[in-house]
């Protein structure tokens, strides 16, 4: 399979821990976006990579929020001291540079917060 | 502030019939509006896009109009079948190249065909 993998698939955590998810884009993509969707909502932008270059972060992702991508290929978010309003589909997603507006995504994490 | 406006909220069609969910924009520097696909459970899939120099794009049932001067796109499902139930979003992003190729998504629709 070639298209975006995210890892863990589900992820139930007690409210104030810390959490960690993975995402390996498709392999020749350089532009990583992470996005947020709530229940009945379209998806919101969080932040995004430009190989390993974090290039922009939306308001949204607040100061207990860190994303990397250390190497320009796979990328980490963490969530820290989380809150039951953190409980959301995390959703990634690549693109090739040269066509960035094509946004491929992967199958998202989903994060419930007790 | 929502930047980019979808409906209905949900929509039920009778199987073979025409599926049409409307879409309104507001930021002019848009010009990239793809339609996504999504099912339960499952991430959102791209399944058309079009840019605002056409006024359609027409890929098997599946057809956007654009109307550049009112800000409003459309997508059309043809011959509407139980396999096309989903939730569909309209989006919308700015140029290639730049710092803001984010894009913003619609609120949805829930799309249900009855056989």
């Amino acid at each position: 399979d070639t298209g975006v993998s995210q890892d863990p698939r589900h992820k139930i955590t007690k409210r104030g821990q810390n959490v960690t998810f993975r995402c390996d884009p498709i392999s020749e993509h350089n532009r990583l976006y992470w996005y947020r969707q709530t229940l009945g909502q379209g998806p919101e932008f969080l932040t995004y990579f430009q190989n390993e270059a974090q290039l922009e972060k939306s308001r949204l992702l607040s100061d207990r929020f860190s994303a990397e991508r250390p190497k320009g290929s796979f990328s980490t978010l963490e969530i820290q001291r989380t809150e039951q309003g953190d409980s959301a589909m995390y959703l990634c997603a690549s693109s090739l540079g040269s066509r960035s507006n094509e946004q491929f995504f992967g199958p998202g994490t989903r994060l419930t917060v007790l | 502030q929502q930047q980019v406006k979808q409906s209905p909220q949900s929509l039920i069609v009778q199987k073979g019939g025409i599926s049409i969910i409307n879409c309104a924009y507001e930021n002019t520097a848009f010009d990239y509006f793809p339609w996504y696909q999504q099912f339960p459970g499952k991430g959102p899939a791209l399944l058309i896009a079009i840019r605002p120099d056409v006024s359609e794009k027409k890929e098997g049932r599946f057809t956007i109009s654009f109307n550049k001067s009112a800000k409003q796109f459309s997508l059309h499902i043809m011959d509407s079948q139980p396999g096309d139930s989903a939730t569909y979003f309209c989006a919308a992003s700015m140029r290639e190249y730049s710092s803001a190729s984010k894009i913003i998504f619609g609120s949805g629709t829930r799309l249900s065909i009855r056989p």
